[in-house]
Parts: C-alpha cells; sequence; structure tokens
C-alpha cells in the first residue's frame, strides 16, 4: 500500500497563475482532507471531504477550490495564485468521520509563489 | 484566537532521559487527542491518541496524559533516543465535527546522544 500520494512534489508558480495539486489515498478510506503548513504555525484546515460526492469548508478556504474526483481521489485547485499561497500542502486521509480514528498524512507538496 | 498551544517552540534532552512535550487547550468541546511527529521533508505520522474518557494512554516509550480540569495534555518519552528528533504536533478534534483537526504550532525536540 503506498498510502497517501500526493503530487507534486515542488511547484514554482507566478502570481496568477493556477494549478491543481493531486492527492489520492489507496486505504479504502471514506474522509480526506487539504492542510497547508507556515513556518511557525501548524497546520490549518483548507478544505475537506467527509464523503465521496461531498466538500466543506475548513478554516482557511479562501483561494482554492476542490474537486472529490472518486472515493481515493481529492484535488485542490488554485484558481489565481497569490504570494500569501506560499505553504507547504498536506493531504490526509482517515477511515471516516463517525469513529475516532487518526488520519494519515501525504508527504506534502512544497509551493512557492513567485 | 488558537485554540491549541504548544508554548515551547523547541526542547533538548539527552539520550536516554524523558522528553515531556506540553500542549494546551482552550476549547472545551474538544474530546479526542491525537500527537504527530514529523520529519523534515516529510508528512506528519500518527504517534499517539487519547480520547476524553481517560486521562492516561500509553504506548510502547510514549505515554500521553489528559487533564481536562486544566485543559493540558502532555506526551512523555522514555527513554529519549536520537531517532526521536523531530518535531512534535498535538492536535484536537470535536465529535460531530466530521474529525477536523486543529493543530497547534508544534515543538522541536533534539535528542542529544
Amino acid at each position: 500500500n503506498a498510502g497517501v500520494t500526493q503530487t507534486p512534489k515542488f511547484q514554482v508558480l507566478k502570481t496568477g497563475q493556477s494549478m491543481t495539486l493531486q492527492c489520492a489515498q489507496d486505504m479504502n478510506h471514506n474522509s480526506m482532507y487539504w492542510y497547508r503548513q507556515d513556518p511557525g504555525m501548524g497546520l490549518r484546515l483548507i478544505y475537506y471531504s467527509a464523503s465521496e460526492g461531498t466538500t466543506d469548508k475548513g478554516e482557511v478556504p479562501n483561494g482554492y477550490n476542490v474537486s472529490r474526483l472518486n472515493k481515493r481521489e481529492f484535488s485542490l485547485r488554485l484558481e489565481s495564485a497569490a504570494p500569501s499561497q506560499t505553504s507547504v500542502y498536506f493531504c490526509a486521509s482517515v477511515v471516516g468521520v463517525v469513529w475516532n480514528n487518526e488520519q494519515f498524512f501525504g508527504p506534502g507538496t512544497r509551493l512557492t509563489v513567485l | 484566537d488558537q485554540q491549541v498551544k504548544q508554548n515551547s517552540p523547541s526542547l533538548s534532552v539527552q539520550e536516554g532521559r524523558i522528553s515531556i512535550l506540553n500542549c494546551d487547550y482552550t476549547n472545551s468541546m474538544f474530546d479526542y487527542f491525537l500527537w504527530y511527529k514529523k520529519y523534515p521533508a516529510e508528512g506528519p505520522t500518527f504517534l499517539i491518541s487519547i480520547s476524553s474518557i481517560k486521562d492516561k494512554n500509553e504506548d510502547g516509550r510514549f505515554t500521553v496524559f489528559l487533564n481536562k480540569s486544566a485543559k493540558h495534555l502532555s506526551l512523555h518519552i522514555v527513554p529519549s533516543q536520537p531517532g526521536d528528533s523531530a518535531v512534535y504536533f498535538c492536535a484536537a478534534s470535536v465529535t460531530g465535527s466530521a474529525r477536523q483537526l486543529t493543530f497547534g504550532s508544534g515543538t522541536q525536540l533534539t535528542v542529544l546522544p
């Protein structure tokens, strides 16, 4: 099992460009999440998908959109990138939201917006 | 307003000694707490968790203590090993919140050989 995979690992964008970060999990998990981590701060939730077909905003959703493509895949889109979106992005998944279980994280995508 | 706080950005301990990492929270609705470990250029990995109905949970060298009245939890690592050197994040969630995690800012633990 690969667990949670993310592509790309690194990306440099210019202000105003768009891009999509991809995330996939092979653990048959129902729920998936996107976080961002900035220096000196913990991870902050951008969007989540509690189950296939649903998405909801987290703490910092502005400037982002998401798509739960199927049970395995959850993508994060930046329509018009801004320097404030320079960050490390982590995708995570969990079995489901009913019971207490740990979230599994991907290796991250390091994004720089110039 | 930070709901989960880790007030020590860094901690150094000698190999073989105990490491104690602390975490405070303000939201009394939190009922599940987790500790994650993170190495550079990797994603966080789950370490140990505790439900609010318990005050202690052990897993090998790792023990988490929860003091609900003080809204405080701590992670004890005994004995500490050089491979434990990493950033440790405390996280919390509320039942019914779709398991959204609220993270602290992390503590860099360095275990000196």
